[in-house]
């Protein structure tokens, strides 16, 4: 079947520090791949995404390739700042499905 | 263009209550999707409806229902509220569904007591 798997939260770092949050995926064809990120008290915002293998989506800093070999889309930052504490999302969709599959979110703390 | 609207942002209901959620899309969306968000369980996708059919259906009792109008505003509803029904009912709205990009709203807070 399809689904997400993130990495576990809490993820707390100081500020200017690398990020990294950790997708895999399982799904069959190939499907388009999405990072969301919800501030508290918020509906989910699209960060970014990437529909084919080897695309790079990016957006305010933030990196993700897609990589059909592992089956990955790891969400990527070089330097956050406290303003990016939030949780993220990452999920897959495909064609004729009609719904996305979304990892359990990664709380991100980040300290001044 | 206004993003997704979702009306009442708060409400409080007691058990055994019915509920309504509405839900405007994005000008031009014609899929709605609705997702159950609690801290236990993440985001449960509910249903979703394009052109005034559910296309899709997640694994909700049949208590959960909704629909979609012909400007593709969508309403969802509760019947018999139940204590684990507290939780944040998120829309999201897409040109197409399948694999286009979901634009979430604000989400509907509900606390059931």
């Amino acid at each position: 079947g399809n689904s997400v798997t993130q990495m576990e939260g809490p993820v707390t770092l100081s500020e200017e520090a690398f990020l990294t949050i950790n997708c895999t995926y399982t799904a069959t064809g190939y499907p388009s791949l999405f990072w969301y990120v919800q501030y508290p008290g918020e509906g989910l915002q699209l960060l970014l995404k990437a529909t084919k293998a080897d695309d790079k989506g990016s957006n305010k800093g933030f990196e993700a390739t897609y990589r059909k070999e592992t089956t990955s889309f790891h969400l990527e930052k070089g330097s956050v700042q406290v303003s990016d504490s939030a949780v993220y999302f990452c999920a897959l969709s495909r064609d004729n499905f009609n719904k996305f599959y979304f990892g359990s979110g990664t709380k991100l703390n980040v300290k001044p | 263009k206004a993003g997704v609207t979702q009306t009442p942002r708060y409400l409080i209901k007691t058990r055994g209550q019915q509920v309504t959620l509405s839900c405007s899309p994005i000008s031009g969306h014609r899929s709605v999707s609705w997702y159950q968000q609690t801290p236990g369980q993440g985001l449960q996708f509910l249903f979703e409806y394009f052109s005034e059919t559910q296309r899709n259906k997640g694994n909700f009792p049949g208590r959960f229902s909704g629909r979609q109008f012909s400007n593709s505003r969508s309403e969802m509803n509760v019947s018999t509220l139940e204590l684990g029904d507290s939780a944040l009912y998120l829309c999201a709205s897409s040109l197409e569904g399948g694999r286009d990009t979901q634009y979430f709203g604000p989400g509907t807070r509900l606390l059931v007591l």
